[in-house]
């Protein structure tokens, strides 16, 4: 069984702030998503890293994917009440045979204060 | 383009009773995910159809059972519901549903059992 351990499950800030978001494993994956959730909402996709030490930048938001394909990380600078949401990583499992499979991490819930 | 669309967003059902919960996945894409979420299990796979056939399955009872119709549409059903049936269910779609592929998430169906 893949996992995914995702950390810290919950994270409140003062608008401003810088945040790191993790996302562990002792598996390989062919790539790991990074999705947001608001509440009432399905997850949105905000971006998706394949090849290892892959680093993506979406305005403030830096995505890393690790040298081995097994963990990535969500940095966020100067955090505005917008980012208020859950954070979910996800990865597809290296075969060709994941098929609309993706294995998530439990979450983050960040809140960003005024 | 319009989004997934899942249908109904609410269900309240009584234990024992079934239920079949619809999804509508963007134009163009054929292949259909489905996902259970939980406050403590966060994200789980339940199972993929592309064409029209199942090609993926999670670690779920066969209470919970899915197809999908020739426009790709798909259908989900659960019988006997249990109380821990309770759960946020998602739909998701991608054009082929391999690995890498991103997926596009409805808004959900809330089902709640009593």
């Amino acid at each position: 069984t893949q996992l995914l351990e995702q950390s810290p499950q919950f994270l409140s800030i003062q608008e401003g702030e810088n945040l790191t978001v993790y996302c562990n494993s002792s598996s390989v994956f062919s790539s790991l998503q990074w999705y947001r959730q608001e509440p009432g909402e399905g997850p949105v996709l905000l971006v998706t890293v394949v090849t290892g030490g892959e680093v993506k930048k979406l305005k403030r938001l830096t995505f890393q994917f690790g040298d081995a394909r097994k963990d990535s990380s969500l940095h966020i600078t100067a955090a505005q009440p917008g980012d208020t949401g859950l954070y979910l990583c996800a990865g597809a499992r290296a075969g060709g045979t994941s098929y609309g499979k993706l294995t998530f991490g439990q979450g983050t819930i960040l809140t960003v204060h005024p | 383009k319009a989004g997934v669309t899942q249908t109904p967003r609410y269900l309240i059902k009584t234990r024992g009773q079934q239920v079949t919960l619809s999804c509508s996945p963007i134009s163009g894409h054929r292949s259909v995910s489905w996902y259970q979420q939980t406050p403590g299990q966060g994200l789980q796979f339940l199972f993929e159809y592309f064409s029209e056939t199942q090609r993926n399955k999670g670690n779920f009872p066969g209470r919970f059972s899915g197809r999908q119709f020739s426009n790709s549409r798909s259908e989900m059903n659960v019988s006997t519901l249990e109380l821990g049936d309770s759960a946020l269910y998602l739909c998701a779609s991608s054009p082929s549903g391999r690995e890498n592929s991103p997926l596009h998430f409805g808004n959900g169906t809330r089902l709640t059992v009593t």
